[in-house]
């Protein structure tokens, strides 16, 4: 069963910022939120997670709601390097990561 | 570079024979994920090993098998194979084992797998 819903395709001009959002109505209060993305056919790349507070790394923001049913992964300055498959993740208890099928985001010139 | 080592990268087999896929993890991650990925397909969970031992199972078929060593690398056998079977297969690696938090997660480069 998907526990994420995210839309399947966004676009975003260069240097404007993504913002790439992600329901997750049914997290439990210890689960985390994690993305990731995946550049064409590439390994999967690891971005950031949280699990009650904002987040800030050198890739990206990671905001989430007060109810945590929902969070935005913000890149500040999309570049076309960040074109890519985007995907939010809840791990389950049982050890499972389930990818979903993930937002393609494309950044244009 | 992720420091997860799959090899080979591509492999070239026919119908009805059998490969073995190589993962090395990380230094240091005792978990081993393995992942298949069809043309414009999704990320398939196959299987999960911890510390040697299977930790969870995805919709893996029974003519794929997978297994831990006590050096932590892991193998991705598949036998039989069939053109449908075609596919890049990743294998990830973290330190952690719950699903709680699982941790950053790890991936090699894959490995394709062309199925004539």
């Amino acid at each position: 069963d998907a526990k994420t819903t995210q839309p399947p395709s966004m676009d975003c001009a260069e240097g404007r910022a993504a913002n790439l959002p992600c329901n997750h109505s049914t997290i439990s209060g210890n689960e985390y939120v994690y993305w990731y993305r995946q550049i064409h056919s590439q390994g999967p790349q690891y971005i950031i997670h949280g699990l009650k507070n904002n987040e800030t790394n050198e890739m990206a923001s990671l905001i989430i709601t007060e109810d945590r049913k929902s969070s935005t992964l913000i890149l500040p300055h999309a570049t076309l390097r960040d074109t890519a498959v985007y995907y939010c993740i809840l791990p389950y208890n049982t050890d499972k990561l389930i990818f979903g099928t993930g937002t393609r985001l494309q950044v244009f010139p | 570079d992720s420091g997860v080592t799959q090899t080979p990268k591509h492999l070239i087999t026919a119908t009805g024979q059998r490969v073995t896929l190589r993962c090395s993890p990380r230094s240091g991650d005792l978990s081993v994920y393995w992942y298949q990925q069809s043309l414009d397909q999704g990320l398939q969970f196959l299987i999960q090993y911890y510390n040697g031992e299977e930790r969870a199972k995805g919709n893996i078929l029974e003519r794929f098998s997978a297994q831990q060593f006590p050096d932590l690398h892991s193998e991705l056998n598949l036998s039989s194979l069939e053109l449908g079977d075609s596919a890049l297969y990743f294998c990830a690696s973290s330190v952690a084992r719950t699903g709680i938090d699982t941790g950053e997660l790890f991936f090699g480069e894959g490995s394709r797998l062309t199925v004539l």
